[in-house]
């Protein structure tokens, strides 16, 4: 079973509005969680990422979420651009190791 | 400076047929890892190695195997491929194991096994 999940396969919004991007997580003992970004035709890059004392990182249009009673991270772009549009994945660690789990990823399409 | 690197781009085996897939990467990075991605399951761990030498296995390991005899080099080995191979393959360096270093990712090898 997946321990990571999104359950929003996709996600459009227009330019200009927020992009909120959810995951859900199982394993109580993930500590630190991460958002990679995805274009086409490329690996994943880094995009923001979050430790399990804090529940908000904000850098630049992002801001990441967590909300450890209820096992859930979420990832705001504001304000949404047409080169966001992307599929993101959220991945999650296990403070004793260095094994990411990933999720399905969401894509996004922010309309101009 | 190249970053991450991975050939081919693009290949098409038969079943049974075996391929290596190359991975290297031009930032002394000790941490090297290798994920496939199948559409809805994200991305998961094939195989890692935290140095040259020293090799383990990921989540998903049957099928493949993998050596690093250099700091710079990773690659991938399918012995047999089968269908179920069939899959975008990502390989990734980092400074170190830890999940607080950022893992760069390689361009990707799209594999298709008839």
């Amino acid at each position: 079973d997946q321990q990571v999940k999104q359950n929003s396969p996709s996600l459009s919004v227009q330019e200009g509005r927020i992009s909120i991007l959810n995951c859900d997580y199982t394993n109580s003992m993930f500590d630190y969680f991460l958002w990679y970004k995805k274009y086409p035709a490329e690996g994943p890059t880094f995009l923001i990422s979050i430790s399990s004392i804090k529940d908000k990182n904000e850098d630049g249009r992002f801001t990441v979420f967590l909300n450890k009673s209820a096992k859930h991270l979420s990832l705001h772009i504001v304000p949404s651009q047409p080169g966001d549009s992307a599929v993101y994945f959220c991945a999650a660690s296990l403070s004793a190791g260095n094994m990411l789990t990933f999720g399905g990823g969401t894509r996004l399409m922010v309309k101009p | 400076n190249a970053g991450v690197t991975q050939t081919p781009k693009f290949q098409v085996l038969k079943t049974g047929q075996s391929m290596t897939l190359q991975c290297a990467q031009d930032m002394n990075h000790e941490y090297m890892s290798w994920y496939r991605q199948d559409p809805g399951m994200g991305l998961r761990l094939i195989h890692y190695s935290v140095g040259a030498g020293i090799t383990d296995q990921g989540e998903v390991p049957n099928g493949y195997n993998v050596s690093r005899s250099t700091t710079e080099d990773f690659p991938l080995r399918l012995l047999s491929a089968a269908p179920s191979q069939t899959s975008v393959y990502f390989c990734a360096s980092s400074y170190s194991p830890s999940a607080t270093d950022t893992q760069y990712f390689g361009p990707g090898t799209r594999l298709t096994v008839l």
